[in-house]
């Protein structure tokens, strides 16, 4: 079936540097890739999402890439802030038959001060 | 423009009891999922639906649980006789359109059940 591996689970950096989230999905029907950011207590949050035609997308200090050959796709935020730290969730998006996203098990990012 | 709403955004309820979770989503957005996340993990797709008509209920368990969007009010996410392991986190998602560019779903606060 469908499933969406995330990798790492937990990842703390410094205040500056960078962060880099993988995901990996099973499905090669997937068209669809959003990156969620959760804070606690709180909605998953889109941040940033990229269409199968295309392999990398930037949106001022989050980018995602995709490799639709090996079927994984990338979050990398640079310039870290305190304020980046949440869960992020990757998902994968299959339309052929209905629109449901699957979700990675997320990453808990810790942005040290 | 209004967000996703959900509520109530908390709910206690004693097993065997009903809980009635709803969503209205952003205006102009026809199509409603619901997920469900458990503590520490990510988040399970339950069942997705445009007005009247479920078009996938694939992740709904097969018994206690049901889900409606009708013509006129909100999305409803019914779970009778509610049971411990039915503790968890109920978010809602709508869209615009899906299939095309504007299939982008956006989340609501969540209802975070909790049955004693």
């Amino acid at each position: 079936g469908e499933n969406v591996e995330q990798h790492p689970s937990t990842l703390s950096v410094q205040e500056g540097d960078s962060a880099v989230i993988k995901c990996t999905y099973s499905d090669s029907a997937s068209n669809y890739f959003p990156w969620y950011k959760q804070e606690l207590g709180k909605g998953p949050q889109l941040i940033i999402d990229i269409r199968s035609n295309v392999g990398e997308k930037k949106d001022q200090r989050i980018a995602v890439t995709l490799n639709k050959t090996a079927k994984h796709f990338s979050l990398h935020i640079t310039e870290t802030q305190p304020e980046d730290s949440a869960v992020y969730f990757c998902a994968a998006r299959i339309s052929y038959n209905t629109d449901k996203l699957i979700f990675g098990t997320g990453t808990r990012l810790q942005v040290f001060p | 423009n209004a967000g996703v709403m959900q509520n109530p955004r908390h709910l206690v309820r004693r097993r065997g009891q009903e809980a009635r979770l709803r969503c209205s989503p952003m205006k102009g957005h026809s199509h409603v999922y619901w997920y469900r996340q458990l503590p520490e993990e990510g988040l399970k797709f339950m069942v997705y639906l445009q007005k009247e008509n479920i078009i996938d209920e694939s992740g709904m368990p097969k018994e206690r649980f049901s889900a409606e969007f009708p013509k006129e009010g909100p999305s409803i996410l019914r779970i009778q006789q509610v049971v411990r392991g039915d503790s968890a986190a109920y978010f809602c998602a709508s869209s615009p359109l899906p299939g095309r560019s504007e299939e982008t779903q956006y989340f609501g606060p969540g209802t975070r059940l909790l049955v004693l």
